[in-house]
């Protein structure tokens, strides 16, 4: 089985600093990790994702997240935070290979509330 | 079009009634994927298209649960003899290839149907 754990309900930061989105997983094998945004009435909105290669990625809006193999972490990073980033952000997994009935669902966290304070 | 969409996005209806949600995918995108979200969780996954078959059925709760997508594009999601325990949002989501690359696929996702049962 696989899971994935948002250990912060709410991230509170204010405007023009440096965010972080804590993520960390499970799964049996190697993953690959997605964040997705929740705006207010709005569906999912894909950020970034982590298949192979270099540990730090980067995706829309100026997001970036780190994989750690050795700490099973995905963190969600911004340089400098905006106003319009507050929303609602979910990190994700799906094992790396085929294994079943099962094998194409994403897996969510509960997701993290991120207000950004003027 | 260019997204995801679902309707109704608002659905209330009474205990015991069936109701219909429908997902019409981005044009082209042959996978297609039904998650189920409660208040203050992560999406979670119900069932999997690969164009017109059904391949992983495994995250329907129950048999009132069912899902067909007799083309390969549209998709409706019906649930029998609704009971307040199945108000959440229902979303979609749909993604690109066919065989070889689903696993690393990014699944974009509809803005949701808020299902209400009274």
């Amino acid at each position: 089985a696989q899971s994935v754990a948002q250990p912060e309900d709410q991230v509170n930061v204010a405007e023009g600093n440096p965010l972080t989105v804590k993520c960390t997983y499970s799964v049996s094998g190697n993953p690959y990790l997605f964040w997705y945004v929740q705006y207010p009435n709005r569906g999912l909105q894909f950020l970034l994702k982590y298949i192979t290669g270099d540990n730090l990625v980067k995706g829309s809006y100026g997001f970036e997240a780190e994989f750690n193999k050795s700490q099973t972490s995905f963190h969600l990073k911004k340089p400098s935070a905006l106003v319009s980033d507050s929303a609602l952000y979910f990190c994700a997994v799906r094992v790396n290979a085929y294994s079943g009935a099962g094998s194409y669902q994403l897996t969510f966290g509960k997701g993290t509330k991120l207000s950004v304070i003027p | 079009g260019a997204g995801v969409s679902q309707s109704p996005r608002y659905k209330v209806t009474k205990r015991g009634q069936d109701v219909a949600l429908r997902c019409d995918p981005i044009s082209g995108h042959v996978s297609l994927y039904w998650y189920r979200q409660a208040l203050g969780q992560g999406p979670e996954f119900l069932t999997y298209f690969n164009y017109e078959a059904q391949q992983d059925k495994s995250g329907l709760p129950n048999d009132r649960f069912s899902a067909e997508r007799p083309e390969g594009s549209i998709s409706t999601l019906t649930i029998q003899r609704t009971e307040q325990r199945d108000s959440a949002m229902y979303r979609c989501a749909s993604s690109s290839t066919g065989t070889s690359g689903r696993l690393t696929d990014t699944q974009y996702f509809g803005p949701g149907t808020r299902l209400t049962v009274l």
